[in-house]
Formats: structure tokens, C-alpha cells, sequence
């Protein structure tokens, strides 16, 4: 089956700066990535996904990469804000017509952002 | 606004109890899932329906069970509780996007 790693597992940014999460998946079928916000206390929540036959894919501040040949895919968060900070899950999946997603997720980034 | 509600916030049950916990959404969606999450191994599947007369195992569905009798409705069953079913417990629906519900934190003593 499907197995997502994620790195790093913590990761520290100033205020403004880039961050950084990389996903390697090992299921070539797959074709459907998002990710996850999960902030302290709350639920996880949708910030982006990217399909299979997308490259790249952009909204505002965050932006996702897909590289389906090396099975990786990449979440950058630019000009980073205290209200990012957060746990980030990356997740993949084989979109199946009768059920949508099955999702196998990443064990999760924790990202702090010092203001 | 979707809304996936849990039937409990906080839960302490003894070991060998049987644990019912419950979900309900309110989008009229046919798929519905159950997660455990525990610190540094993120949300991992135990069982989900993409249907009401569908139940299908995740990837850790030993020592849990499901019932699905309504399509709003989805309930995780822990037969008999041990400790390590001490954990978060999500529910979630939908079919690109999931929908979490607030989450359920079992421990079992």
C-alpha cells in the first residue's frame, strides 16, 4: 500500500521567511495530494491539494510542487505569519470514482514561526 | 458551512469496556472515515464508508469495528478497550476535500 513520509518533523522560521515541507510518497498510482492545517486544539483543515496532472499549484501566500517522477511533492508557505504556525499533514491518494479519496497522511510538521 | 459534530470531546473508559463513539455530518455526504491521531505517526485510517451498506478496513482496523446504520451517521465501536486505544480519534466526510470532525480524546485506563 501507499506510504507518505514527511520532513521535517519541527521546523523553526523568523517571522517573514520561507517555509518548507517535503513529501515523498512510494505509490506511483497515486494522483491526488493536499495538505492539511492543523492548528493547536483544532481540527485539520484543507489549505491546498494538487492533482496528478498539475505541476504547481498556487493560492496567495502558500504554493505546492509536484515532481511525479522522483514521487515527491513540496508545500511552501512565503512571508510567514505567527498564524501559520501550526501542524501541516501532507497526505496522498488514488482517486477512486466510488469512494473519492483514501487518504494515507504524513505524520506531520510542526511549524513555528517566530515573530 | 459543513459541520461534522463527535458525540464527545473527552472520553475515559476502563479497560475491556465496549466504546461507542459517534459522528454526524450534515452535508448529505456518502463517505464518511474514521482516523486515529497520535503524535508523531499523524492520522492514520481505521475504517471508512463510502456508502451506508459499504464499511470497508483502513490501514489499522484491528480491535475496532464500524456501524453505519444512517448516511449522516458513522460510529466507531472498540469492542473491548485496552490502552493503547488511548488516543485522538477523527471523524471526517466528504469526497476531494475531507471534513473533520472536532475530535474525540479516548483514554483508557
Amino acid at each position: 500500500g501507499e506510504n507518505v513520509e514527511q520532513h521535517p518533523s519541527t521546523l523553526s522560521v523568523q517571522e517573514g521567511d520561507s517555509a518548507v515541507i517535503k513529501c515523498t510518497y512510494s505509490d506511483s498510482a497515486s494522483n491526488y495530494f493536499p495538505w492539511y492545517k492543523q492548528e493547536l486544539g483544532k481540527r485539520p483543515q484543507l489549505i491546498i491539494d494538487i492533482r496528478s496532472n498539475v505541476g504547481e499549484k498556487k493560492d496567495q501566500r502558500i504554493a505546492v510542487t509536484l515532481n511525479k517522477t522522483a514521487k515527491h511533492f513540496s508545500l511552501h508557505i512565503t512571508e510567514t505569519q505567527p498564524e501559520d504556525s501550526a501542524v501541516y499533514f501532507c497526505a496522498a491518494s488514488k482517486m477512486y470514482v466510488e469512494y473519492g479519496n483514501k487518504l494515507v497522511f504524513g505524520a506531520g510538521t510542526i511549524l513555528r514561526v517566530k515573530s | 458551512d459543513v459541520k461534522v459534530t463527535q458525540s464527545s470531546r473527552y472520553l475515559v473508559k476502563r479497560t475491556g469496556e465496549k466504546v461507542f463513539l459517534e459522528c454526524v455530518q450534515d452535508m448529505d455526504h456518502e463517505n464518511m472515515f474514521w482516523y486515529r491521531q497520535d503524535p508523531g505517526l499523524g492520522l492514520r485510517l481505521i475504517y471508512f464508508s463510502y456508502d451506508v451498506k459499504m464499511k470497508e478496513k483502513g490501514d489499522i482496523p484491528e480491535g475496532y469495528s464500524v456501524s453505519r446504520e444512517k448516511k449522516e451517521r458513522f460510529s466507531l465501536i472498540l469492542e473491548s478497550a485496552s490502552t493503547n486505544q488511548t488516543s485522538m480519534y477523527l471523524c471526517a466526510s466528504g469526497y476531494y476535500e475531507q471534513f473533520f470532525g472536532p475530535g474525540t480524546r479516548l483514554t483508557v485506563l
